[in-house]
């Protein structure tokens, strides 16, 4: 099965500051790798798919890149409503689904 | 507007049997896989089972082989898990989750059913 590994496992950071998280799989997934957020209490919400596409309605500060097993989640200007919980998931050979251990962001 | 709702979690001994129920909505239900994905408390997101459109292909994470069985309704529009011989380390929120084939990711999520397993 393919490991992923999240860094960093959490982060402090203020409203306004460029946020990187990094997501590296044990072996190449491609494209195949998608970004979810989950706010205390809540179910997971899909923010970007296959490495570096929006989902719908997801703002625009979100911006996902990477290829092979090398991948980063970018928040271009953290927002009060954006400190949560943040997982990779690979899908590139399915089953399993595999996700990260989870960054959490909080407030500075 | 899609909705997935889950129902039957509670706790149980170890060893017991439990259900889940999702009802889901707002989209052909035929057309989509459908997942269940677990989170242990303060834990990270664990899949769990996943079933296809027409129900001819099911997975299991190698944990629950064995013990969980995913199976799906098209007259309810609801996707089941059935889970035997409970055991502690399957204590956990779960989520019913629309499954999108084509790039494999999960698309929509229900607000999850929490089962507790201990004596």
């Amino acid at each position: 099965d393919i490991q992923m590994t999240q860094s960093p496992s959490s982060l402090s950071a203020s409203v306004g500051d460029r946020v990187t998280i990094t997501c590296r799989t044990s072996q190449s997934v491609n494209t195949y790798l998608n970004w979810y957020q989950q706010k205390p209490g809540k179910a997971p919400n899909l923010l970007i798919y296959a490495t570096s596409n929006l989902q719908s309605g997801v703002p625009s500060r979100f911006s996902g890149s990477g290829f092979g097993t090398d991948f980063t989640l970018t928040i271009s200007s953290l927002q009060p409503e954006d400190f949560a919980t943040y997982y990779c998931q690979q899908s590139y050979s399915p089953p399993p689904m595999t996700f990260g251990g989870g960054t959490k962001v909080e407030i500075k | 507007e899609v909705q997935l709702v889950e129902s039957g979690g509670g706790l149980v001994q170890p060893g017991g049997s439990l259900r889940l129920s999702c009802a889901a909505s707002g989209f052909i239900f035929s057309n989509y896989w459908m997942s269940w994905v677990r989170q242990a408390p303060g834990k990270g997101l664990e899949w769990v089972a996943t079933i296809k459109g027409d129900g001819s292909e099911k997975n299991y994470v190698d944990s629950v082989k064995g013990r969980f069985t995913i199976s799906r309704d098209y007259t309810e529009n609801s996707v089941y898990l059935q889970m035997n011989s409970l055991r502690a380390d399957d204590t956990a929120v779960y989520y019913c989750a629309r499954w999108r084939r084509s790039q494999s990711e999960f698309t929509h999520w229900g607000q999850g059913a929490l089962v507790a397993v201990s004596s």
